[in-house]
């Protein structure tokens, strides 16, 4: 099976950097996910990891390490729009199924 | 190009009734998958398709039904409704469904209510 963890929430301020850090437990491995999901809304992909280090896209960045089954989302210069929940996923297995953790909720203030 | 699109966009049901949600995948995705997602929790696998077989299926009872169409769109089917079925129904389209580098991409989902 798989495990994964994340905190619940996460609070910064307009301009800054936060850091969500994500554990996972898996029997099999085939990629790291990081979704952003507003309120009432679906999950919107963000990034994608499958090797080893960091992939960067714009203000938002994510690492992978394999060997410790962890990741983080790094979200820089935040904005209020930033407010949010940050999922992470890993999979898909061979049955097709993602494992979710159960969300970071992100508040940014002004 | 579309995306993933979902409808009905609201649903408001009462207990013991049966529901259809339907789903088109992204152009050129062969793979459909369902997920269920209660408020404040992350998102649970329900089935997947691929090529209109059953690829896949969650921890969901036999309530929960599901096929997928020659031109790949899908349906979720659940019947005997109860009040813990209230959620927000995801559908994720991919080219294949498994294996590395195979990204998933979420509808606008369909929030139903069961009353």
């Amino acid at each position: 099976g798989q495990n994964i963890d994340q905190p619940t929430e996460m609070t910064a301020t307009e301009g800054a950097i936060v850091q969500i850090n994500c554990t996972y437990q898996t029997s099999g491995f085939n990629g790291l996910f990081w979704y952003q999901q507003h309120a009432g809304e679906a999950p919107t992909f963000l990034s994608y990891n499958v090797l080893d280090g960091l992939e960067e896209k714009g203000r938002f960045s994510s690492f992978l390490s394999r060997s410790k089954g962890y990741s983080y989302l790094l979200l820089k210069e935040l904005q209020m729009k930033d407010s949010a929940s940050y999922l992470c996923a890993v999979g898909p297995d061979s049955w097709g199924k993602l494992q979710f953790g159960a969300g970071t909720q992100v508040v940014v203030t002004p | 190009d579309a995306g993933v699109t979902q409808s009905p966009t609201h649903l408001i049901k009462t207990r013991g009734q049966q529901v259809t949600l339907r789903c088109s995948p992204i152009s050129g995705h062969k793979s459909v998958s369902w997920y269920q997602q209660v408020l404040g929790q992350g998102p649970q696998f329900i089935f997947q398709y691929y090529e209109k077989e059953e690829r896949g299926r969650g921890n969901f009872p036999d309530r929960f039904s599901a096929r997928q169409f020659p031109n790949y769109s899908s349906e979720l089917n659940v019947n005997a409704l109860l009040l813990g079925d209230s959620a927000l129904y995801l559908c994720a389209s991919s080219l294949k469904g498994s294996g590395t580098n195979e990204k998933l991409f979420f509808g606008s989902g369909t929030q139903l209510s069961v009353l």
